[in-house]
């Protein structure tokens, strides 16, 4: 069963740091590129970043790049994001997504871990 | 590349929903639907514009032409309510992820 796990959220204060985790297990995570993905409370889902099993291609949603590192350890099955300068608007439960190819051509993110909830208040 | 939405839609049961998401030139792309309940994560309901992962049930179906792209809900059910979101992947912008704004579909 494929599961995504997220961890490292919390309540930090404007302009600190915090580091979030997703454990991958029940498949070969090697081959698949992953993502964050976060939503606001109240709010719709936001993409915010993309990592390739190579690390050679990462993207960024333009709200967080400067701040935000995605990075993973094939190694580990784990995927990572460490966000820095972080905001108020940057409170979100954060999820991690497995990008999956469509037969079309298409992306899509076919598993989803339960998410972990970041609060960025003094 | 943006994404539009109707932020609701109402329906009764037995009924049909049609959730629209409006973008440029939408038809050329893959669109994927994904159903969210409260407190939970996104669930795939419809990939590939208009095929059904395993699980879910046939009353859910999709269509993309034009600039626009429909999820259609047949026979609603009071499981049904939950907010739905449209999603594309630009594989020519630097910001590929999109999601639509989300439509909070509610069974009368």
């Amino acid at each position: 069963e494929v599961q995504l796990v997220e961890s490292g959220g919390g309540l930090v204060k404007p302009g600190g740091s915090l580091r979030l985790s997703c454990a991958a297990s029940g498949f070969n995570f090697n081959p698949y590129s992953m993502n964050w993905v976060r939503q606001a409370p109240g709010k719709g889902l936001e993409w915010v970043s993309s990592i390739d099993p190579s690390t050679h291609y990462i993207y960024y949603a333009d709200s967080v790049k400067g701040r935000f590192t995605i990075s993973r350890d094939n190694a580990k099955n784990s995927l990572y994001l460490l966000m820095n300068s972080l905001r108020a608007e940057d409170t979100a439960v954060y999820f991690c997504a497995r990008l999956r190819q469509g037969i079309k051509g298409g992306y899509y993110f076919d598993y989803w871990g339960q998410g972990t909830l970041v609060t960025v208040s003094s | 590349y943006v994404l539009t939405q109707p932020p609701s839609v109402s329906v009764a049961p037995g009924q049909t929903a049609r959730v629209t998401c409006g973008g440029d030139s939408i038809g050329s792309k893959s669109v994927y639907w994904y159903q969210q309940r409260p407190g939970q994560a996104p669930v795939l309901v419809v990939y590939d514009d208009s095929d059904r992962p395993s699980g879910i049930p046939e009353r859910f179906s999709g269509s993309n032409s034009g600039d626009t792209a429909t999820l259609t809900i047949g026979r609603v059910e009071p499981g049904d309510e939950a907010d739905y979101y449209c999603q594309v992947w630009d594989s020519s912008s630097e910001h590929p992820g999109v999601f639509g704004t989300g439509t909070k579909v509610t069974v009368l």
